[in-house]
């Protein structure tokens, strides 16, 4: 029944690894995010797909690299992870682009630790 | 770019009572959306509710109800009748009309209590 699951719920890992969080969501929604909520809890958005096409590309270092197989998947791969990237990355999806009556479904978020 | 103040990091009230959070945001746009999300302990993201800035009508959902002040550029939320499962970390958020980059508030951590 969950709407938006990711996978998974926490992560713990070294300096200089490379890590996956997994998305999907099941509402048949056209246009998936990615947050990144650090420990002061500021949300940020990160990126955002519509259909598959990348639309939103904030800052981000490109050792973030999302994928997007389908429309209900939406990953991110994280290469060389460093202390700062600690921090607790949500996935959401909405349905359509430019229609912001239709709310943003969150996933339960993704804590990374990084030691 | 658009920004969302929130100028209470922390706020508390009494269980049954009325508590309003503060929300500001900037934008020279004229159509966009306005939310509030709760984040409780658990960590979910929970749509409270949601203004549409052409509406001039003030959203209402059960206990939650905004003051939309366009003008001003101010999106309070008020919460009556406040019960222990509201504490939480509430969250103003912002949308420009044609695109769904949503902007979020540093938050405000209400605590209920009993």
């Amino acid at each position: 029944d969950t709407a938006v699951s990711q996978t998974p719920k926490y992560l713990v890992t070294q300096m200089g690894n490379d890590k996956s969080i997994k998305c999907e969501q099941n509402l048949g929604h056209d246009t998936m995010y990615w947050y990144k909520q650090d420990s002061k809890k500021f949300l940020k958005i990160m990126f955002s797909y519509n259909n598959k096409e990348l639309i939103i590309n904030e800052t981000v270092p490109n050792r973030f690299s999302p994928k997007s197989p389908d429309k209900a998947h939406l990953n991110l791969h994280i290469n060389s992870l460093e202390l700062g990237d600690s921090a607790v990355y949500f996935c959401a999806s909405s349905q359509g682009w430019g229609q912001g009556r239709q709310p943003q479904h969150f996933g339960d978020g993704t804590r990374l630790s990084i030691l | 770019a658009q920004t969302v103040t929130q100028s209470q990091p922390e706020m508390s009230v009494q269980e049954a009572e009325t508590v309003t959070l503060s929300c500001t945001y900037d934008t020279s746009e004229n159509n966009y959306y306005l939310f509030w999300y709760k984040q409780p302990p658990s960590r979910q993201m929970i749509l409270v509710i949601r203004q549409e800035a052409y509406k001039q009508q003030n959203a209402t959902e059960n206990r939650f109800s905004v003051n939309f002040q366009k003008a001003a550029k101010s999106f309070s939320l008020k919460i009556s009748d406040s019960q222990l499962g509201d504490t939480a970390m509430y969250f103003c958020a912002f949308m420009e009309y044609n695109n769904n980059d949503m902007r979020f508030g540093a938050g405000t951590r209400l605590t209920v209590k009993p």
